[in-house]
């Protein structure tokens, strides 16, 4: 089984509607983070938390938030969905020892018609 | 800001070498290095600490230059299995930054038969 999971994998939904992006890890990982992906532009942080308790705004938060539900969960959500937020969308996880790698889930394609 | 990597594409043969650059306008902790193929996930290469040292994976080798800020990426002898996206992620000491990247907007590398 995958160690970091999203669902869904695939969504298209409507400008204005509601919608929640989880993330999944059996990692053990405290650090979790929530990246956006445009062509040309890379990935680009969104929010990051470093325990359940602790939440952070990363460089493009605006129209965002996210919820720490336990330690193996972060959730995604687009309050009213717009188009400019069609993007591919990945949750990542890093532990606090070793290499310090950031492990990346298999993504979410959104589509906001 | 994003740091900046060059050149943003690149095509070689088979057997070629190539190099992809990673610049910063901030003073830098540690740099990693992902590869992306495509319709998948970015995967970790290697990280880079401050102190010049030099890492390397298989036929892949990279540098840190703190002074300058920058990160350089050689792959040598490249294979047909180095075709992908290239991102430099760079982290920054201290405080709330500290276990934060911030991704450049990357580089495609395709290699040819």
């Amino acid at each position: 089984d995958a160690d970091v999971t999203q669902t869904p994998r695939n969504r298209i939904t409507k400008t204005g509607k509601r919608i929640m992006l989880e993330c999944s890890q059996t990692k053990g990982h405290d650090r979790m983070y929530w990246y956006r992906q445009d062509p040309g532009l890379g990935l680009r942080l969104i929010y990051y938390s470093f325990d359940v308790k602790d939440i952070n705004k990363g460089e493009i938060s605006d129209g965002y938030s996210v919820s720490r539900q336990a330690q193996a969960k972060f959730s995604l959500s687009l309050e009213s969905a717009i188009p400019n937020q069609t993007a591919l969308y990945f949750c990542a996880t890093r532990g606090d020892r070793g290499r310090n790698e950031q492990f990346f889930g298999p993504g979410t394609r959104l589509t906001v018609l | 800001q994003q740091p900046v990597q060059s050149p943003q594409a690149v095509i070689l043969r088979e057997g070629e070498d190539a190099v992809i650059n990673c610049s910063s306008s901030k003073a830098l902790y540690s740099v990693h290095w992902y590869r992306q193929k495509h319709g998948e996930a970015p995967v970790f290469l290697m990280i880079l600490l401050k102190g010049g040292e030099q890492k390397g994976h298989e036929k892949i080798s990279a540098s840190f230059n703190e002074k300058k800020q920058q990160s350089s990426l050689y792959l040598t002898a490249s294979q047909l299995s180095y075709s992908g996206t290239y991102f430099c992620g760079t982290g920054t000491a201290g405080g709330t930054s500290y276990g934060k990247l911030t991704f450049g907007q990357g580089t495609i590398l395709t290699v040819h038969p």
